[in-house]
This record gives C-alpha cells, structure tokens and sequence, in this order.
C-alpha cells in the first residue's frame, strides 16, 4: 500500500543534542510537509516543500531545519533541542498544494 | 488569514447513536476544501470526509456524512451507528486551494475529543 513513513517512532535525546527525524513516502507526491503536535492540539506547520522549493512559517524557530535529497524522503532536523520542543512531529504529503494531505504515524520526541 | 473553531471541546455517544461534531470557519477565499481528520489515541491522523467548496452536495462516506451550509460558513461531521474504533480527536480543517500566502496550508480548528461507550 502507498503510505507515508516515519522514523523512529519515538526519539530521545538530551538537552541539546542534534537530532534527526525522517520521513519518506510511497505516494510520489510533490508536498512534503512537517508538523508539531502538542499534547491535545492541533498541528502547527513547520514547513513544507514542494518539489525542491522550500517554505518556512515565519514563527518556525530556527533551531528547526529541513532537508529533502529527493522525492520520496524529507528529514527534519533539530539543531538543539530545547525542553519545549518535546512534541509529536507529524509528516504529510499531498499530490499538490491544494490537495488533501495524508499523514505519516508520527514520530514522538521526548527531550531529557 | 483563515480561522476554523471547534466549540465542542469533549462529546461522548453511546454506541450505536449517531453524534454531530460541529465546525466553523471564517474565510474571504471562494475555492477552498474543508475536511474532517480523526486522530485515534497514539495513533495516525487519518481523512475521514472532504468537501469542496463548489459542490452544493453534502459529502458522504459510509457513516460519516457532513452538514456544509456556506453562506453559514458552518461544516458539521455525522457520525451515524457510532462504533467503539471511533474513539478519538477529531480535527476540522481548512484548505485553500488557489493562489495567495494561505495557498497549501492547513487550518486547523481546535479539535474535539469524541468518546464512544459501550
């Protein structure tokens, strides 16, 4: 089955110590992006990609980085973690900007 | 900028019954897809139901039907002959699909915590 993919499921690291999270897909969509989820909230986005061309929210820290070396894969990076940056991070994709978006698992992060 | 609330926080339904999430949202687009996700406890957010702005005609997936009025901006989730596997956060959620700074971006209303009893 196409599906989005998320790996690890759960990541821990320390106070400050990078860390990497992936994301790959079978869809062969265009759009890639990146959430953070609280606990009980709704997804903030991160960024997104389409195709090669990046895009950040304006109150994305940038302690947050991303990269997509092809189609199928896009890793979030954290440069160094903070405490409030222990979250669930959800990745998406969509064929197209305005097309529905299918979620991957999630990966949660706990940050000691 | 686009804005989508959720007024329920919590409901709760006896399995079988059939329970109404509402939705709102406030949007000067015109082309624009609304959509409902369930997000089961540690588990994936999945799309239950999508609506296009443009049809006049109510989605409909199974058990799950939504209430589009537009000129209401209004968009509620039915869930008939509720089940046990239902359990989880539902998200409400916009997307406009033309052109513009919101081009691509999900809005997300608040969520509510929807419990099906036995």
């Amino acid at each position: 089955d196409a599906m989005v993919i998320q790996n690890p499921r759960y990541q821990v690291t320390q106070f400050g110590k990078p860390v990497t999270l992936s994301c790959s897909q079978t869809l062969n969509h265009n759009v890639m992006y990146w959430y953070q989820q609280k606990s009980s909230q709704a997804p903030k986005l991160l960024f997104h990609y389409y195709d090669k061309d990046f895009n950040n929210e304006a109150d994305t820290p940038d302690n947050f980085q991303s990269r997509r070396p092809n189609t199928s894969f896009c890793f979030l990076d954290i440069r160094s973690p903070g405490l409030g940056d222990a979250a669930m991070y959800l990745c998406a994709t969509s064929w197209d900007r305005g097309g529905e978006q299918y979620f991957g698992p999630g990966t949660r992060l706990t940050v000691t | 900028a686009q804005t989508v609330t959720q007024s329920q926080p919590e409901m709760s339904v006896q399995e079988a019954e059939t329970v109404t999430l509402s939705c709102t949202y406030d949007t000067s687009e015109n082309n624009y897809y609304l959509f409902w996700y369930k997000q089961p406890p540690s588990r994936q957010m999945i799309l239950v139901i999508r609506q296009e702005a443009y049809k006049q005609q109510n989605a409909t997936e199974n058990r799950f039907s939504v209430n589009f009025q537009k000129a209401a901006k209004s968009f509620s989730l039915k869930i008939s002959d509720s089940q046990l596997g239902d359990t989880a956060m539902y998200f409400c959620a916009f997307l406009a699909n033309a052109g513009g700074t919101s081009y691509g971006k999900l809005t997300f209303g608040q969520g509510t915590i929807l419990t099906v009893h036995p």
